[in-house]
């Protein structure tokens, strides 16, 4: 089991410019979330998907977000324009969504942007 | 907003159990409770999870009250390597409905 594997683990980039952020979830899993983490504001749900359909994107921060689930085995995360305030980790989960089945997280990709 | 909520901080001597309490006063019959642990700027990594009964792994004890409202995980021996933020969460099993909210959960420290 490779569990859920994001890349890059590190991106820097300067104000302005695209960003996308990957996610494989682990295989089999029919759910998958996106979060953010900064000191401020901790774990914060920006979308989640099931069989991969956006269910609720309430937690995007604005338009210049935009995440895609093309297929049960990948997903992106997308900032166009990116912004300082955009620095943080975001990580990706996924899980079976049947039963009890917990989150598991991939180790997120640390974003900074200049 | 997160359904939950931990202590900010605890303490705990290396070799003693950390008891780590949760309130999840307004959760619903078919809401587990489920713990994870972050490490540094790691993933949460799961824990364990439970429903109504009791739960033991090899990782940790979960005990929750019979009316639900709380849950205590039970580190048995702490180690240095326990320091970590530990998140208690609620999720409704089994639907497409699954908006996961962290809080922000408690701080243990393993002093030596």
């Amino acid at each position: 089991d490779a569990g859920v594997i994001q890349s890059p683990r590190h991106e820097v980039t300067e104000m302005g410019q695209e960003v996308t952020l990957r996610c494989k979830p682990i295989s089999g899993h029919n759910s998958l979330f996106w979060y953010r983490q900064t000191m401020m504001r901790g774990l914060e749900l920006l979308i989640y998907f099931n069989n991969n359909v956006p269910i609720d994107d309430s937690g995007m921060p604005e338009d210049r977000f935009s995440a895609k689930m093309p297929n049960a085995s990948f997903s992106t995360l997308k900032i166009q324009p990116s912004e300082p305030r955009d620095s943080a980790v975001y990580f990706c989960a996924s899980s079976l969504r049947q039963g009890a089945s917990p989150l598991h997280f991939g180790n997120g990709t640390r974003l900074t942007v200049t | 907003d997160a359904k939950t909520t931990q202590p900010p901080s605890m303490d705990c001597a290396e070799g003693r159990a950390a008891n780590l309490p949760c309130n999840h006063s307004t959760i619903s019959g078919n809401e587990y409770v489920y713990w994870y642990r972050q490490i540094h700027s790691q993933g949460p990594q799961y824990i364990i999870h439970g429903l109504k009964n009791n739960e033991t792994n090899e990782m940790a004890s979960l005990i929750i009250t019979e009316d639900r409202k709380s849950s205590t995980l039970i580190l048995p021996h702490a180690t240095l390597r326990d320091t970590a933020v530990y998140y208690c969460i609620v999720r409704v099993a089994g639907t497409s409905y699954d908006k996961v909210i962290f809080g922000p959960g408690t701080s243990l420290s393993v002093i030596p």
